[in-house]
């Protein structure tokens, strides 16, 4: 199965700044499946991008996703207070689907 | 609006079968092309991908809980359901059934406690 690095464990940033999450596949996947979703104690997953680099429904554009073989990078920038969460990396291209241990986000 | 409801057991005595229902509404689960999944999240090795039942029936078992995994459904309820065998504390988690397609998993239920516990 693909195995997903992601890193840093813990991002801390300060509201308004911007900052990355970067995810490594350990083989390639398939059509680019990756996806980022982020979560808040006692919640659900909630889907942000899809296919890498495409923004779910509702998401605010301050989320970027991107995609460079078989690297991958979040990218959250004007940190809201609302962002603070755990951001986790999917890839769901290359069955078994697999997610990355999750980068925490709190506040510097 | 597609919401996802799990439910079941909040505890299971290890060795027995663990057994849990996803009941969806705002659309059918044997159409539109969608897999139906279960997912875990362990407290400590993070989230777990289980398996799916795709809108035709088909399924999907991680490779290393296939000997003791079933995921069926019954569409004219619109319900999933999970059946993991001869469980152990290993299987402590939270239990969540999803949504899939090709956009990501883009609805989730709430999340289903399960214990392994004598």
């Amino acid at each position: 199965e693909i195995v997903l690095t992601q890193s840093p464990g813990t991002l801390s940033l300060s509201p308004g700044e911007g900052g990355n999450v970067s995810c490594r596949a350990s083989q390639r996947v398939s059509s680019g499946y990756v996806a980022w979703y982020q979560q808040k104690p006692g919640q659900a997953p909630r889907l942000l991008i899809h296919g890498a680099s495409n923004r779910a429904m509702g998401i605010p554009d301050r989320f970027s996703g991107s995609e460079s073989g078989t690297d991958f990078t979040l990218t959250i920038s004007r940190l809201e207070p609302e962002d603070y969460a755990m951001y986790y990396c999917q890839q769901y291209g290359n069955l078994p689907t697999t997610f990355g241990r999750g980068t925490k986000l709190d506040v510097k | 609006q597609v919401r996802l409801q799990e439910s079941g057991p909040g505890q299971v005595r290890p060795s027995e079968t663990l057994s849990l229902t996803c009941t969806v509404s705002g659309g059918p689960i044997n159409s539109g092309g969608y897999h139906w999944a279960w997912i875990r999240q362990h407290p400590v090795k993070g989230l777990e991908y289980i398996g799916y039942i795709d809108d035709s029936g088909d399924t999907y078992y991680r490779p290393s809980l296939t000997s003791r995994l079933s995921i069926s459904r019954d569409t004219s309820q619109k319900q999933i359901f999970l059946r993991l065998t001869a469980v152990t504390a290993a299987d402590t988690a939270v239990y969540y059934c999803a949504r899939e397609s090709i956009y990501g998993t883009e609805y989730w239920g709430q999340g289903t406690r399960v214990i392994v516990s004598s």
